[in-house]
């Protein structure tokens, strides 16, 4: 099975700041790999896919980098509403699997 | 658009038996895999199960393997998860969700809670 790094597990971050999350897959995944956002009480938002793509409707501030087996999300500006948690996919092959997360609070 | 509609939830005892259901509109369902995807309490996100769009393909997690059972009805635009012999760390969120080949999960249903208990 493949295995996703995520890190870091923790961020604390102000409004208009930068942060970058690494995610680390086991074995080379290709571009197949596709970053989320997940606020409490709701569903999960598909923010990137194939590494790099925005998905439709997510502002530019997010993007999505990397090949293999290392990727990277980028949220330039972080705004009120970034304050999540955020979780990589690979999509290589089944079993699926998500990384561990990492929780992007506010300072 | 697309709208996804999980029911079946609830309180279940330790070895018990639930069935999930997730009622899809809105595009052409046999046309999609379908996913179903958990969370427990305070923990991350984890795949449970993904059924390819005409029902012959499943796929399920090793945590669950053996227990659980991915099943369709494209014919009521359905899907659904037979869950037996449930233990208290099946408890959890239990999302519905449309698959994009390589490309990840589109849509997502509000999610339905099972909890497994004595």
């Amino acid at each position: 099975d493949i295995q996703l790094t995520q890190s870091p597990s923790f961020v604390s971050a102000s409004v208009g700041d930068s942060v970058t999350v690494t995610c680390r897959a086991s074995q080379g995944i290709s571009n197949h790999l596709a970053w989320y956002q997940k606020k409490p009480g709701q569903a999960p938002k598909l923010l990137i896919y194939a590494a790099s793509t925005l998905q439709s409707g997510v502002p530019s501030r997010f993007s999505g980098s990397g090949s293999g087996t290392e990727f990277t999300l980028t949220i330039s500006s972080l705004q009120p509403e970034d304050f999540a948690t955020y979780y990589c996919q690979q999509l290589n092959g089944y079993p699926l699997t998500f990384g561990g997360g990492t929780k992007v609070e506010i300072k | 658009e697309v709208q996804l509609v999980e029911s079946g939830g609830g309180l279940v005892k330790p070895g018990g038996s639930l069935r999930l259901s997730c009622e899809a509109s809105g595009f052409a369902f046999s046309s999609y895999t379908m996913d179903w995807v958990r969370q427990a309490p305070g923990k991350g996100l984890e795949w449970v199960s993904s059924i390819g769009g005409s029902g012959t393909s499943m796929f399920y997690a090793d945590s669950v393997k053996g227990r659980f059972s991915i099943s369709r009805d494209n014919a009521k635009s359905s899907l659904y998860l037979q869950m037996n012999s449930l233990r208290a760390e099946d408890t959890a969120v239990y999302y519905c969700a449309r698959d994009l080949p390589f490309s990840g999960t589109d849509y997502w249903g509000q999610g339905t809670l099972v909890s497994v208990s004595s």
